[in-house]
């Protein structure tokens, strides 16, 4: 079983729609988790980080759910600029090794 | 102020072949990660360094060294070089206190034909 589990998608959804994704992850002593975001040849970069109270960026929204090892992301009115990939990540505390997911694709159609 | 470098941007190399990959991180940062991407596929962690140590290693294979010097800078050797070594090596770097917090470099794309 993958560390994390992520639906590769692609998932392509139309302007100004709203899209969850959804992560589980195997390791229960993960405590820091991230979603990051990536284009196409680019590197990786930090999107958000998630917390056990949940928390909102403008239009996204992360979720942890510690019990179900399960972290989402919700992206509302969805942007052309939204287009990418999007990685899941956990991190045990105290080990600074970040553990990614296979990404999940989206494109978001005019 | 300058983000996390890389270079080269690009590399062929041949199979069995050896391959020195460098790294100069964010301004501040002290630590340095690397990560293999292969297509289609996330990050892998292969290795951490700190204070010129290696901190951490992933499930990479002996082929694969590093370096960090004392001005933070770092370097990621491959040799006998394999067709799935073929990927984009990633550089991450953050502050020891804050490793989880990783800004990564544009990386290099290494193929091994």
């Amino acid at each position: 079983r993958k560390e994390v589990e992520q639906d590769p998608g692609p998932f392509n959804v139309p302007e100004g729609a709203t899209v969850a994704f959804n992560c589980t992850y195997s390791n229960s002593a993960s405590q820091s988790f991230f979603w990051y975001r990536q284009d196409c040849r680019k590197e990786p970069k930090l999107l958000m980080s998630v917390y056990s109270s949940g928390n909102e960026d403008g239009r996204f929204t992360a979720q942890l759910n510690r019990a179900s090892q399960y972290i989402s992301l919700l992206i509302r009115d969805s942007k052309l600029s939204d287009s990418a990939t999007y990685l899941c990540v956990v991190s045990p505390l105290g080990n600074e090794k970040l553990t990614f997911g296979t990404g999940t694709r989206l494109t978001i159609i005019p | 102020d300058a983000g996390v470098t890389q270079s080269p941007t690009h590399l062929i190399k041949t199979r069995g072949q050896q391959v020195t990959l460098r790294c100069s991180p964010k301004s501040g940062h002290d630590t340095v990660s690397w990560y293999q991407q292969a297509l289609g596929q996330g990050p892998q962690f292969i290795f951490q360094y700190y204070e010129e140590e290696e901190r951490q290693r992933g499930n990479f294979p002996d082929r694969f060294s590093g370096h960090q010097f004392p001005n933070y800078s770092s370097e990621l050797n491959v040799n006998a070089l394999l067709l799935g070594d073929s990927a984009l090596y990633l550089c991450a770097s953050s502050i020891a206190t804050e490793a989880y917090e990783q800004y990564f470099g544009p990386g290099t794309r290494l193929t091994v034909t």
